[in-house]
């Protein structure tokens, strides 16, 4: 069945560092491949989506490219910033599994000054 | 609304007694989903709702569970005699029309509802 595997946390970086979140899908059709953010308090919030193989999607300094080959959607960011401190999620919706996402387990990240 | 309301934000019940968590979607969006997410692991779907039927309910993970709406607006999620392992966060979303293909309509998402069972 269609699922996600995302890199454990937690993520603890220096401001300005790089960032990367790995993520790894498996799916049985053509996904559309989402990363999610939820800030301290707040709801899952769309960051970014790709929707077809070599696909980039970028928001907020945030990219991540659907690689199909690797079955990959890694998010990267080049330099983090305090207010970049959050959960992050890494999602599947399927056209062959309709309604759902499939969602990885989250990775938090704290960026400290 | 302007968003998806979930209330209450917080619960605490004891073991046995039943809940009900509630969802307000945004007006107008015909498909509405409950998700719930255990510490330390991903978002699990539960059900979904288009209009006031429930085409899948797969997710419902015993015959504790229910959930219905109504209006094409609310929804209700109870949870009968509830367990320990039913703590967790139940996380509500809605979009306008339940795509959630290619065509890149995701979902908004409620703040959740923080369920711990004693």
């Amino acid at each position: 069945g269609d699922s996600v595997t995302q890199m454990e946390g937690p993520v603890t970086l220096s401001e300005e560092a790089f960032l990367t979140i790995n993520c790894t899908y498996t799916a049985t059709g053509y996904p559309s491949l989402f990363w999610y953010v939820q800030y301290p308090g707040e709801g899952l919030q769309l960051l970014l989506k790709a929707t077809k193989a070599d696909d980039k999607g970028s928001n907020k300094g945030f990219e991540a490219t659907y690689r199909k080959e690797t079955t990959s959607f890694h998010l990267e960011k080049g330099s983090v910033q305090v207010s970049d401190s959050a959960v992050y999620f890494c999602a599947l919706s399927d056209h062959n599994t309709g309604n759902q996402f499939y969602f990885g387990t989250g990775t938090s990240l704290t960026v400290i000054p | 609304g302007a968003g998806v309301s979930q209330s209450p934000s917080n619960k605490v019940t004891e073991k046995g007694k039943d809940v009900e968590l509630r969802c307000d979607p945004i007006s107008g969006h015909t498909a509405l989903y409950w998700y719930r997410q255990r510490l330390g692991q991903g978002l699990e779907f539960l059900i979904y709702f288009q209009g006031n039927s429930a085409p899948d309910k797969s997710g419902l993970p015993s015959d504790r569970f229910s959930a219905e709406r109504t209006g094409e607006s609310v929804s209700t999620l109870t949870i009968q005699r509830t367990q320990q392992e039913d703590s967790a966060v139940y996380l509500c979303a809605s979009s306008p029309n339940g795509m959630t293909g290619p065509w890149g309509y995701g979902y908004t998402f409620g703040s959740g509802t923080r369920l711990t069972v004693v």
